[in-house]
């Protein structure tokens, strides 16, 4: 089974400032995607950047990039410049990738508080 | 677009009330599923379904109950509120393969 673990429950940061959220995760799959969503206090859940595993290229999505590493199972996200409406829970997902046994399932991690402070 | 739509956005039960939770989605999604989100837990799979009279049991099923008789909607239903069920309650979408899931802006539930 899939698992997939963030080990900070929190963490602050000063507005302008860069700041990286720690993932993890365990699967025997050689095919996946990763993913980071961003909760902010309005509740909705916002995709914010998406990993295919095949890809040795990092995603980047503007100030969002991540440290993809597949031999250590290492999923972290750097927010540069960050700014207040960067204040949200953040939660990394995990899919299986279609063609082996996907269904579609998101396994989540616990989630990391990010608190951006002017 | 609407895109995913839920409602209510907030409902408070007494213990062994039922209830259902609507959810509807315009981006003509073959997939749709349900989660839970639990304070220290992340969000976790409770059903889904991969198209018009198809579902299947997610991580966590019991207590609860689905059914998918169009594209559009996938209701869940409660059949005996229980206080473990308090929970925040997101309805999601997605074409197949799935690379993206949409979320629905989520349901707040208490069951007292």
């Amino acid at each position: 089974a899939q698992t997939v673990t963030q080990s900070q429950p929190e963490m602050s940061v000063q507005e302008a400032e860069t700041v990286t959220l720690s993932c993890t995760y365990d699967t025997s799959e050689s095919n996946y995607y990763l993913f980071w969503y961003k909760q902010p206090p309005s509740r909705q859940m916002i995709l914010v950047i998406r990993q295919e595993a095949y890809k040795q290229q990092n995603a980047t999505e503007n100030r969002f990039s991540v440290n993809f590493q597949k031999a250590a199972k290492s999923f972290s996200l750097k927010i540069s410049d960050s700014q207040l409406g960067d204040t949200a829970m953040y939660f990394c997902a995990f899919m299986k990738s279609p063609g082996s046994g996907n269904t579609g399932k998101l396994i989540f991690g616990q989630g990391t508080t990010l608190q951006v402070k002017p | 677009n609407a895109g995913v739509t839920q409602t209510p956005k907030f409902q408070v039960l007494k213990t062994g009330q039922s209830m259902t939770l609507q959810c509807a989605q315009d981006m003509n999604h073959e997939y749709m599923s349900w989660y839970r989100q639990d304070p220290g837990m992340g969000l976790r799979l409770i059903h889904y379904s991969v198209g018009a009279g198809i579902t299947d049991q997610g991580e966590v099923p019991n207590g609860y109950n689905v059914s998918r008789s169009t594209t559009e909607d996938f209701p869940l239903r409660l059949l005996s509120a229980a206080p473990s069920q308090t929970s925040v309650y997101f309805c999601a979408s997605s074409p197949i393969p799935y690379y993206e899931q949409y979320f629905g802006p989520g349901t707040r539930l208490t069951v007292t």
